[in-house]
């Protein structure tokens, strides 16, 4: 079974500028969340998608905002670039057949974004 | 607000010695608590979890040992080696809250050959 993909890698963007990200979890897997990955801050929440629906939302100004497909792929995206922006994103993607069901978050290989 | 403290944030092991790693949280609505291990370049990777109805868990040479009233848990790494340097995240989740998982501040193990 094929892992998490995320598309770019590597991306190298300017202040001001916007950026799109994209994320396919594993194949049957319902729940898409994204984390930022800073050495400062560590690994964040950004939100979380289930059945194209935003359910969870982290703290995290209105600048970073996401969505997701009926085939449960996401994508986030992050208008007015600032440098503080540059980090790791994550995806992970879960199977979450209910609640109380199973839980296990399996990441992806992240997106490198550096704002010059 | 850091939910979910970690320590400590690097460790130096010899091969074949015991790794220890901590964890506290502070939500009490907390109900699932994984280990992640990251390789440089990489994505974290699921190690093993542990649910608040169980105090251990153990997967080959790692064990979770999880203390409910102190709010605790640990990541214990038997036989250390040095393929298993790397930064190590425990996190918590509310089930009953979605998909969003709180991580400690991450550990950086280095096994010395």
């Amino acid at each position: 079974k094929a892992g998490v993909t995320q598309t770019p890698r590597y991306l190298i963007k300017t202040r001001g500028q916007q950026v799109t990200l994209s994320c396919s979890p594993i194949s049957g897997h319902r729940s898409v969340s994204w984390y930022q990955q800073t050495p400062g801050q560590g690994l964040q929440f950004l939100f979380e998608y289930f059945s194209e629906t935003q359910r969870n939302k982290g703290n995290f100004p209105g600048r970073f905002s996401g969505r997701q497909f009926s085939n449960s792929r996401s994508e986030m995206n992050v208008s007015t670039l600032e440098l503080g922006d540059s980090a790791l994103y994550l995806c992970a993607s879960s199977l979450w057949a209910s609640s109380g069901g199973n839980n296990e978050q399996f990441f992806g290989p992240g997106t490198r974004l550096t704002v010059l | 607000q850091q939910q979910v403290k970690q320590s400590p944030q690097s460790l130096i092991v010899q091969k074949g010695g015991i790794s220890i790693i901590n964890c506290a949280y502070e939500n009490t609505a907390f109900d699932y608590f994984p280990w992640y291990q990251q390789f440089p370049g990489k994505g974290p990777a699921l190690l093993i979890a542990i649910r608040p109805d169980v105090s251990e868990k153990k997967e080959g040479r790692f064990t979770i040992s999880f203390n409910k009233s102190a709010k605790q848990f640990s990541l214990h790494i038997m036989d250390s080696q040095p393929g298993d340097s790397a930064t190590y995240f425990c996190a918590a989740l509310n089930n009953n809250a979605g998909n969003m998982l709180t991580f400690g501040g991450g550990t950086r193990l280095m096994v010395k050959p």
